[in-house]
């Protein structure tokens, strides 16, 4: 099946600086990435959808300045979360759907932790 | 309302039995596509099954089929022979729309399965 990166796979920060996440879909092109925050036994919940070439789609109560994404190909999305606060600790995990298609590949996963 | 609940927090099986983890599905949408991941302790979602709303047959994967009743809304997960490494988180999801659009997938709260030797 198609495989999709992701980088770093867990990170640790002092509060204040900002931390990168790349995505990469290794062997197919994504038009559309999507970016879910997971907390702890909890499910999936979606931040924003990345489309190729133009700005990101973010979900309700999730800040834009805060978690800067850019689609700048059919193969790398990023994730910037910017002055990370402890409170932005969480797992990250990327999505990329080949298109066209069914099928939706996951990341193996970011782990933040904010000091 | 919930798009996609999942009722089972947790479930237990013997190794080598069958299981089924429940999901059922709330849209509007005439086209759907459903989708089961599993979420093994290292946190990566594997893909499972894909059930579309129009397929006419129950998807079938290996040791994984979906049990689809259409008017029940209802797409539970049946792992048959089960083994220790089942042992994981278990989403269901689902995706309104064309299959081929770009619109998200909504999860279900997950199924804890620990698979017992």
């Amino acid at each position: 099946g198609a495989v999709v990166s992701q980088h770093p796979s867990r990170v640790i920060c002092k509060s204040g600086t900002s931390v990168k996440i790349e995505c990469r879909s290794l062997d197919f092109q994504a038009t559309t990435m999507f970016w879910y925050r997971q907390f702890p036994k909890q499910s999936l919940m979606l931040m924003a959808t990345s489309n190729e070439g133009s700005k990101a789609t973010y979900e309700q109560g999730v800040e834009k300045d805060k978690f800067l994404i850019n689609h700048a190909s059919l193969t790398l999305s990023t994730l910037t979360v910017t002055s990370a606060h402890p409170e932005d600790s969480s797992f990250y995990i990327c999505s990329a759907r080949e298109v066209p298609g069914r099928a939706q590949y996951f990341g193996p996963g970011t782990r933040l932790l904010v000091l | 309302a919930q798009k996609i609940t999942q009722t089972q927090p947790g479930m237990f099986v013997q190794e080598k039995e069958a299981v089924t983890l429940d999901c059922t599905y709330d849209t509007s949408d005439p086209s759907y596509g459903l989708f089961w991941y599993k979420q093994p302790s290292s946190g990566e979602m594997i893909f499972l099954i894909y059930q579309g709303s129009y397929d006419q047959q129950n998807a079938t994967e290996g040791r994984y089929s979906l049990n689809f009743q259409k008017a029940r809304k209802s797409a539970n997960l049946v792992i048959s022979a089960s083994q220790l490494g089942d042992s994981a988180m278990y989403f269901c999801a689902m995706r309104e729309g064309h299959p081929t659009g770009a619109n998200n997938l909504f999860f279900g709260t997950g199924t804890r399965l620990t698979v017992i030797p």
